[in-house]
């Protein structure tokens, strides 16, 4: 079965950091970019960023309200995703979902479960 | 960026209604666009890609039109498991957006 479990969410300071992570199986994880999307409570869905795979050189993107704060990695020895971030703010306060993207324009499938961050004094 | 808005943001239906959700770009994107379907607590399921390729395992009463800058999502008789949130996403250009997203609930 192929699942993405996230793990790493928790309540931090404004100004703080926390790394979210993200377990894959079920998959060849080092043939797949893969992203993260956020979506702040009762809110509609924002797109994080992006690792592309070996081939790509793991090169990334990232969404413009994030970059510079959060960096995406990924170990592919141990079929993980990784997001780092700091600086954090409380409109950061949002469910973490990581995903695998689909080749050549196809989506997102699947993703993770989520996991919640809040910043929060 | 290429920015999506969805008509309409809330849709009352039957089940057993056709229901067409509508998803515009801000520009061209060909048809490089995603539907999902969201349930409370859940996390997004992917429906559609391409605009109109039905992903495996969804129901064949799913289906999408579309491309260039006006896209639709159709369930061609709305059943109960089908009462959720719908968004749109563009996957031709970074940033990639999602739109604000269709809650359909049952009137």
């Amino acid at each position: 079965e192929v699942q993405l479990v996230e793990s790493g969410g928790g309540l931090v300071q404004p100004g703080g950091s926390l790394r979210l992570s993200c377990a894959a199986s079920g998959f060849t994880f080092s043939d797949h970019y893969m992203d993260w999307v956020r979506q702040a409570p009762g809110k509609g869905l924002e797109w994080v960023g992006r690792t592309r795979n070996k081939a790509n050189s793991y090169t990334t993107e990232y969404a413009a309200s994030v970059k510079g704060r959060f960096t995406i990695s990924r170990d592919d020895s141990k079929n993980s995703l990784y997001l780092q971030m700091n600086s954090l703010k409380t409109e950061d306060t949002a469910v973490y979902y990581c995903a695998r993207v689909g080749a050549a324009g196809r989506g997102f499938d699947p993703w993770g479960q989520g996991t919640l961050v809040t910043v929060s004094s | 960026d290429i920015q999506l808005t969805q008509s309409p943001s809330f849709l009352s239906a039957s089940v057993g209604d056709r229901v067409t959700i509508t998803c515009r770009a801000s520009q061209g994107i060909s048809s490089y666009l995603a539907w999902y379907q969201q349930k409370p607590g859940k996390a997004p399921k992917l429906l559609i890609y391409a605009a109109s390729t039905l992903q495996s395992g969804v129901p064949s009463r799913f289906s999408g039109s579309g491309s260039g800058t006006e896209f639709t999502l159709t369930i061609s008789s709305l059943q109960p498991e089908d009462f959720a949130t719908y968004y749109c996403q563009q996957l031709s250009s970074y940033p990639l957006t999602f739109g604000p997203g269709t809650k359909v609930d049952i009137k």
